[in-house]
């Protein structure tokens, strides 16, 4: 258990709305990502944060926008959703005690009707 | 630049059959690879990793090699269990900017 967890599970929106997702860990590592899952696609990087207010972005980062304000939490904000959007969105920690591994949270499904 | 390449699924075997799905990478430098599971309705979890040429990555009788000479890191099992069925990705890691790149799953399904 890698002491991640995301909220909410699952979501059903409309187009144009926003929508923030959270992303929470309870073990104060430094490094946090957002990832989207879409089948043929495997997992593709949206954001990641290498500390607090320190943001990057993806592979995959238009239409998105993160935010840090502290260890803990990680926010993936939808600021106008669109159907494209609709996907399986995964957070990931890098515990830095392993070389460079990833540990991943159980996931949100979004659905943007 | 950096990806991965993995087998097409889905991949349908009966049970105690051996298992092979293929990954191959592109990399500048020496990248760290990996093997995760994905049960349904789970997040992704670390299956086994290695981390220079020649390592063998193992954890609950799966095994890869990394094998910098072909570029692979093929995921193998003696034999497989119902237990098994899962969606099966591949991964690097160029130990750079601390982002991975994935393959886009394996999807094996084990019958009894």
């Amino acid at each position: 258990d890698a002491g991640i967890t995301q909220s909410p599970r699952h979501k059903v929106t409309e187009t144009g709305t926003p929508v923030t997702l959270r992303c929470h860990q309870t073990e104060n590592h430094r490094y946090m990502y957002w990832y989207r899952q879409d089948p043929g696609h495997g997992l593709r990087l949206i954001h990641y944060s290498y500390g607090v207010k320190d943001t990057d972005k993806g592979e995959v980062s238009d239409g998105y926008s993160v935010s840090r304000s502290k260890t803990e939490d990680f926010l993936l904000t939808l600021e106008s959703a669109t159907s494209s959007q609709t996907s399986v969105y995964f957070c990931a920690i890098d515990r830095g005690l392993d070389t460079d591994t990833q540990y991943f949270g159980p996931g949100t499904r979004l659905t943007v009707l | 630049g950096n990806s991965v390449t993995q087998m097409e699924g889905p991949v349908t075997l009966s049970e105690e059959a051996f298992l092979t799905i293929n990954c191959t990478y592109t990399a500048t430098g020496y990248p760290s690879l990996f093997w995760y599971v994905q049960y349904p309705g789970e997040g992704l979890q670390l299956l086994l990793k290695a981390t220079k040429a020649d390592d063998k990555g193992s954890n609950k009788g799966f095994e890869a090699t990394y094998r910098k000479e072909t570029t692979s890191f093929h995921l193998e099992k003696g034999s497989v269990q119902v237990s098994d069925s899962a969606v099966y990705f591949c991964a690097l890691s160029d130990k750079t900017g601390n982002q991975f790149y994935f393959g886009t799953g394996t999807s094996l399904t084990v019958i009894p």
